[in-house]
């Protein structure tokens, strides 16, 4: 059974608006929730983080929302570049684990110039 | 080296055959770990390691694989008697040190994928 979600399996933005990416997940565990960013033939990059103590966390275009109570977080992207078109990994750790994080299958988001 | 690197970048093998995947992390991390993302899934954590010492083997998909790190930096990852379902990509991350959050960076490599015919 999957922890982590991610039920959207592809997006598409135009340029300059803002990209909503979805997560939901099981685990009242999890205190640890992470974005990550793959393109093609490449290993994932850590793009933006959340601790579970927090309900914001923001780094310039990107802002990770989370609510603890809905077991939901949401990337926001704005504004939207095409060189952003890729496929987003939303991962979580659980408390007292060793740092393995729990993936979703991703969502693939394409920007539209 | 700059970043994780991993070898060989692709593999295609017969059913039954063993592999040997490779990955080297960044310089002075000491933990490492080892994903699998088949096609369509997520990444699948299969196991970490502490230094040389992986005290947790149970995400490992059967005792066909087995991984091992020897001077707290290359570590193996070893398939044998591969099967079709194993058939995926392997990545392979590092980072500075194991937290009970895991709070420090995962910093992965470009993967190895692997084809069973």
């Amino acid at each position: 059974d999957q922890q982590v979600k991610q039920n959207s399996p592809s997006l598409s933005v135009q340029e300059g608006r803002i990209s909503i990416l979805n997560c939901d997940y099981t685990n009242s565990m999890f205190d640890y929730f992470l974005w990550y960013k793959k393109y093609p033939a490449e290993g994932p990059t850590f793009l933006i983080s959340i601790s579970s103590i927090k309900d914001k966390n923001e780094d310039g275009r990107f802002t990770v929302f989370l609510n603890k109570s809905a077991k939901h977080l949401s990337l926001h992207i704005v504004p939207s570049q095409p060189g952003d078109s890729a496929v987003y990994f939303c991962a979580a750790s659980e408390r007292g684990s060793q740092g393995n994080l729990i993936f979703g299958k991703g969502t693939k988001l394409s920007v539209k110039p | 080296g700059a970043g994780v690197s991993q070898s060989p970048s692709n593999k295609v093998t017969e059913k039954g055959k063993d592999v040997e995947l490779r990955c080297d992390p960044i310089s002075g991390h000491t933990a490492l770990y080892w994903y699998r993302q088949s096609l369509g899934q997520g990444l699948e954590f299969l196991i970490y390691f502490q230094g040389n010492s992986a005290p947790d083997k149970s995400g490992l998909p059967s005792d066909r694989f087995s991984a091992e790190r020897t001077g707290g930096s290359v570590s193996t990852l070893t398939i044998q008697r591969t099967q079709q379902e194993d058939s995926a990509v392997y990545l392979c991350a590092s980072s500075s040190q194991l937290t009970s959050s895991g709070t420090d960076t995962q910093y992965f490599g470009p993967g190895t994928r692997l084809t069973v015919l």
